[in-house]
Formats: C-alpha cells, structure tokens, sequence
C-alpha cells in the first residue's frame, strides 16, 4: 500500500539548536520525494524536490537526505529560527499513477 | 507574477447550502490539483485537473462535490448540500507541467 509515515509528531526545540525530522515510505514504484513547509493558516510551500538518483540535497539550512534502499527520508534543520516553527510535510510521487502521497507531517515548534 | 490565488480565504456556511470555492492558478500553469485537509490530518488528493479537463478525480466523493477549470477563468471546487463533516481547509495547487507544486492559501470552509 502507498503509505507515507512522519515523525515525530511534533518537536519542541530551542532557538538555535539542530533537529532532524523522518520520513519513512512504502510508495511504488518512486518518481521523487518532496518536503514542504507549511506554516500556520497557509498552503504547502516546496523545500526541496529528490529523484531516485539523489542523496542529499539542500535549501539554505533545510537538508534532505534520501536513501532509496531503505525507503527512508530525513530533514534536517541546522542553527533553528523563530520563524522554522511551522509543519513539515512529507510528499512521495508514485512514478506509475503519478499520484502524490502525503505525509501526516511533524509540527515543529521553535522557542526562545 | 502573482502566487496561486484561492478566494474566499474563510467561507461559512449552514448545513444544507452550496459552497463555492475558487483557485486562479499562477500565470502560464495550466495543471491545477484541489486538496482538502483535515484538523490534524495530513492533506488528501481531490482532484487534478487541466484545462477544461478533468484527469482524475478518484480522490473526489462519489456525491455532492464537483471541479471545473473552464477556458476561461478559475479553477472552482464546488460542494452541494454541504454537512458538518466537508468543514476543512481545501487547497489548490497548481503547476505548469505536473512537477513542482505551488500552493494557494488555502480555503477554510465552516458548516455550522
């Protein structure tokens, strides 16, 4: 079944510090994975789009990494801002349907 | 270039009524895909949609919900005899190739 499984739930970090969230899928067959930022009352905006072929790719102090064995994604946030505090939405494309399958996201909350 | 547009951003209505929502896609996108979302809930694939065509719709209720992208004009999400249970935020996003999304604001529809 295409599935795609956030965590954690929601993160609670300190201004400054590092956090990495997870995503785990089971889509196939896999065009590409997305992350997006959704802050509070707003629509999904992209960070970062990854084919099969790619490792890691970054936006600013947004990271993604993708391991296409293990079927698992991660983003990591470096030097947190006031402003990270928002949902971090996991999107896998199946390369058949070319469907979108979302995440349930991690809701990451940065304080002071 | 103006980002996707979606109006109303608040839309309230009672059981029973019609609900109209809008999405005037980016300039030059002519692929437009309508989510809905859930409280705490990850968001859903509705519709996608291109000019004057529907592609699929297998994320559509099989009743009351209707999409249309017209020649001319937005991308409407269309709700008959609305019940407590569509109250959501509906995003529209869409894309000038099936490839990176853009999403609008999103619309939050209220049933009283």
């Amino acid at each position: 079944k295409n599935q795609v499984e956030q965590s954690p739930q929601s993160l609670i970090i300190l201004e400054g510090k590092n956090c990495t969230l997870q995503c785990n899928y089971t889509v196939s067959p896999f065009s590409n994975l997305r992350w997006y930022k959704q802050d509070t009352g707003r629509g999904p905006v992209s960070l970062t789009i990854m084919t099969f072929s790619e490792n890691t790719k970054s936006n600013g102090r947004y990271t993604a990494t993708l391991d296409a064995d293990t079927k698992q994604s991660s983003l990591h946030i470096t030097a947190s801002q006031l402003s990270d505090s928002a949902s971090y939405i996991c999107v896998v494309s199946n390369s058949n349907t070319g469907k979108l399958i979302f995440g349930q996201g991690t809701t990451l909350q940065v304080k002071p | 270039n103006a980002g996707v547009m979606q109006n109303p951003r608040h839309l309230v209505r009672r059981r029973g009524q019609e609900a109209r929502l809008r999405c005037s896609p980016m300039k030059g996108h002519s692929h437009v895909y309508w989510y809905r979302q859930l409280p705490e809930e990850g968001l859903k694939f509705m519709v996608y949609l291109q000019k004057e065509n529907i592609i699929d719709e297998s994320g559509m209720p099989k009743e009351r919900f209707s999409a249309e992208f017209p020649k001319e004009g937005p991308s409407i999400l269309r709700i008959q005899q609305v019940v407590r249970g569509d109250s959501a935020a509906y995003f529209c996003a869409s894309s000038p190739n099936q490839g990176r999304l853009f999403f609008g604001s999103g619309t939050q529809l209220s049933v009283l």
